[in-house]
């Protein structure tokens, strides 16, 4: 059969400058949303979270910002390094802040490559 | 510190084969989960259990049982695998609802 290839979405940026990689969620319901970084061979590494009745959470050299309004997640990384290249993910939590599991929600990604 | 250890690594297997993936935590957490990762489609829910004893379907079950073994241990068995079923596969787990959940290295099956 046809193989078909991997497309992901690809933001290019060089060393040292700022990344901001976006995502649109689907449901107005989720009240708990999550940034992963994936590297080559490896699972997804947690980075950062932000809960629904905030629209702005800071990290080491990341910051998350979340738009109810428009249901729309950004992850914003400083000063840029080439250890930053990976696939990152959004994920948001359908299954309500508190419950028993989180019921994530993944999108399909986006390919940061860091330019030298 | 391991956080979640997935084996095996890789593995092939012939269409009709039966196969267990296992997965073990360390961080006590409560709940834990299966993925699998096809190119294009992220990642997507096999099964997942909220406490030890119980285990629900998630979005793609179909083809997988579960078993969750002890607080510890959640395992996944394919039991006549299929082309289909050629993935990476990833076990995580999380504190219940209230935190991000922490993912194993994965499994990469291929179905032949």
């Amino acid at each position: 059969g046809e193989s078909v290839g991997l497309h992901l979405p690809t933001l290019s940026v060089q060393e040292g400058d700022n990344s901001i990689i976006n995502c649109a969620y689907s449901n107005s319901a989720s009240d708990y949303f999550i940034w992963y970084k994936q590297e080559s061979g490896k699972g997804p590494q947690f980075i950062i979270d932000i809960r629904s009745n905030m629209d702005k959470r800071q990290g080491q050299r990341v910051t998350v910002l979340l738009n109810k309004t428009v249901k729309h997640l950004s992850l914003q990384i400083a000063a840029t390094q080439p250890g930053d290249s990976a696939v990152y993910f959004c994920a948001e939590n359908r299954g309500g802040y508190g419950g028993a599991t989180n019921k994530l929600i993944f999108g399909t990604g986006t390919l940061l490559a860091v330019q030298p | 510190n391991a956080g979640v250890t997935q084996t095996p690594k890789f593995q092939v297997l012939k269409t009709g084969q039966s196969m267990t993936l296992q997965c073990a935590q360390d961080m006590n957490h409560n709940s834990m989960y299966w993925y699998r990762q096809d190119p294009g489609m992220g990642l997507r829910l096999i099964y997942y259990s909220a406490s030890e004893g119980t285990t629900d379907k998630g979005e793609v079950p179909n083809g997988y049982n579960v078993s969750r073994l002890n607080k510890r241990e959640f395992s996944l068995r394919l039991e006549s695998a299929a082309p289909s079923q050629t993935s990476v596969y990833f076990c995580a787990s999380s504190d219940r609802g209230t935190g991000p959940q922490h993912f194993g290295d994965g499994t990469r099956l291929s179905i032949l």
